[in-house]
């Protein structure tokens, strides 16, 4: 059964730092792998979206990347704004399925 | 709006009630699916369909789950004598029948059982 974590849990940061969350999965038989953001009682927005044969993606200040055979993915986020603030979910699609799992996501705060 | 909108945003009810949750998808998503989430944890799927037909169903969907998409296009989900452990936010989301399949996430239903 895929697992996917999330770490840190939480995270608090003053603005204009850069920083990493951290996503890992057991099973590396997967399709692609998404990050989205949640907003307090929100849906979720996706954010960036990795196939299984690509590395890495790119949006603004965002890029993520993805090293399948150690089973981890990570998000980089520059130059972090009080905007930011939100939790950041990581998610995997199997080989062969249709739904995505979720890791528990990661709180970031960023403090103006 | 071209998103996926689900309907009510927020439901409270008695245990023991049945409750009844609509998702209208993005306009030419053929997939949509359904997703169930509690306080601090990530999503966990519920159930999908392509078209009309109910593709794919985890064993969270107990029998008091029945999720319907009957002309393709909108979906409920409904659920039969409400326990406690049902309150949650139940979230829709809506996805082309390509080789990305990204999927687009509604607000949600956020459901409270007393």
């Amino acid at each position: 059964k895929q697992e996917v974590t999330q770490i840190p849990a939480a995270l608090s940061v003053p603005e204009g730092e850069n920083l990493v969350l951290n996503c890992s999965f057991t099973d590396s038989a997967i399709y692609n792998l998404q990050w989205f953001r949640q907003d307090p009682g929100k849906g979720l927005t996706s954010l960036l979206l990795i196939q299984s044969s690509q590395r890495e993606q790119t949006s603004g200040r965002l890029n993520a990347s993805l090293d399948k055979s150690s089973g981890r993915s990570t998000l980089y986020i520059a130059a972090s704004q009080p905007g930011d603030s939100a939790t950041y979910l990581c998610a995997v699609r199997e080989a062969g399925r249709r739904a995505l799992t979720f890791g528990s996501g990661t709180r970031l705060q960023v403090q103006p | 709006d071209t998103g996926v909108s689900q309907d009510p945003r927020h439901k409270i009810t008695k245990r023991g009630q049945n409750v009844t949750f609509r998702c209208d998808p993005i306009s030419e998503h053929n997939r949509l699916y359904w997703y169930r989430q509690t306080l601090g944890q990530g999503p966990e799927f519920l159930t999908y369909f392509q078209n009309e037909a109910q593709l794919e169903k985890s064993r969270l969907l107990s029998d008091r789950f029945s999720a319907e998409r009957p002309k393709g296009s909108f979906s409920t989900l409904e659920i039969q004598r409400t326990e406690q452990g049902d309150s949650a936010m139940y979230l829709c989301a809506s996805s082309l029948v390509d080789t990305i399949n990204t999927q687009y996430f509604g607000p949600g239903t956020r459901l409270t059982v007393l």
